[in-house]
């Protein structure tokens, strides 16, 4: 079975620090994992994904996460936060050949001025 | 700008009145997902689509609610009864075939059942 965990409901972080929002999954074979954002009143947008290759991955607004497989981890990261990061951040994984994803219970990022 | 468009954007009705949504995809994106989401409950799945088979609707409360694509640019959720406990935010997503393709979705649903 396949699932994610995100295991602060809430980070909140000064802006120009940096911040780590973070996800560890479990699945039975090699993963696809995902980073989506979700400001308010809005859909999800897609943020990142790691397939395979490079562990560090980068994707949009200066976001990046790093794939550590030994530690079933894939932790979202930004060197300076903003304010306009703040939003609710979804992680979710799925397998090869896999039809959806598995989606984590979200984590509220909190960029404080 | 290719993008989910999803309709209506708010809807509240009284219990027991059906409810239809309905979503029109990207183009050229053959996976379509239905989601729900609440405070409660967070972000569920309740249906999905390729090729506009139905793969998945276990996430669905069968005795009401339905899913179905009439073709490729629509898909519909619909609720018959709805009850106060469905007023959630549903969204639609789509997506290229292959697991590793990242889901666009939409603006979502707001669905309050008085």
């Amino acid at each position: 079975a396949q699932s994610v965990a995100q295991p602060e409901d809430q980070v909140n972080v000064a802006e120009g620090n940096p911040l780590t929002v973070k996800c560890t999954y479990s699945v039975s074979g090699n993963p696809y994992l995902f980073w989506y954002v979700q400001y308010p009143n809005r859909g999800l947008q897609f943020l990142l994904k790691y397939i395979t290759g490079d562990n560090l991955v980068k994707g949009s607004y200066g976001f990046e996460a790093e794939f550590n497989k030994s530690q079933t981890s894939f932790h979202l990261k930004k060197p300076s936060a903003l304010v306009s990061d703040s939003a609710l951040y979804f992680c979710a994984v799925t397998l090869t050949g896999a039809n959806n994803l598995f989606f984590g219970t979200g984590t509220r990022l909190t960029v404080i001025p | 700008d290719a993008r989910v468009t999803q309709t209506p954007r708010h809807k509240v009705t009284e219990m027991g009145q059906e409810v239809t949504m309905r979503c029109q995809p990207i183009l050229g994106h053959n996976t379509v997902f239905w989601y729900r989401q609440t405070m409660m409950q967070g972000l569920e799945l309740l249906a999905y689509f390729r090729n506009r088979a139905p793969l998945d609707d276990s996430g669905m409360p069968k005795d009401r609610f339905s899913a179905e694509m009439p073709d490729a640019t629509l898909a519909t959720l619909k609720i018959q009864p709805s009850e106060p406990r469905d007023s959630a935010v549903y969204f639609c997503a789509s997506a290229r075939e292959a697991s590793y393709n990242e889901q666009f979705f939409g603006p979502g649903t707001r669905l309050t059942v008085l």
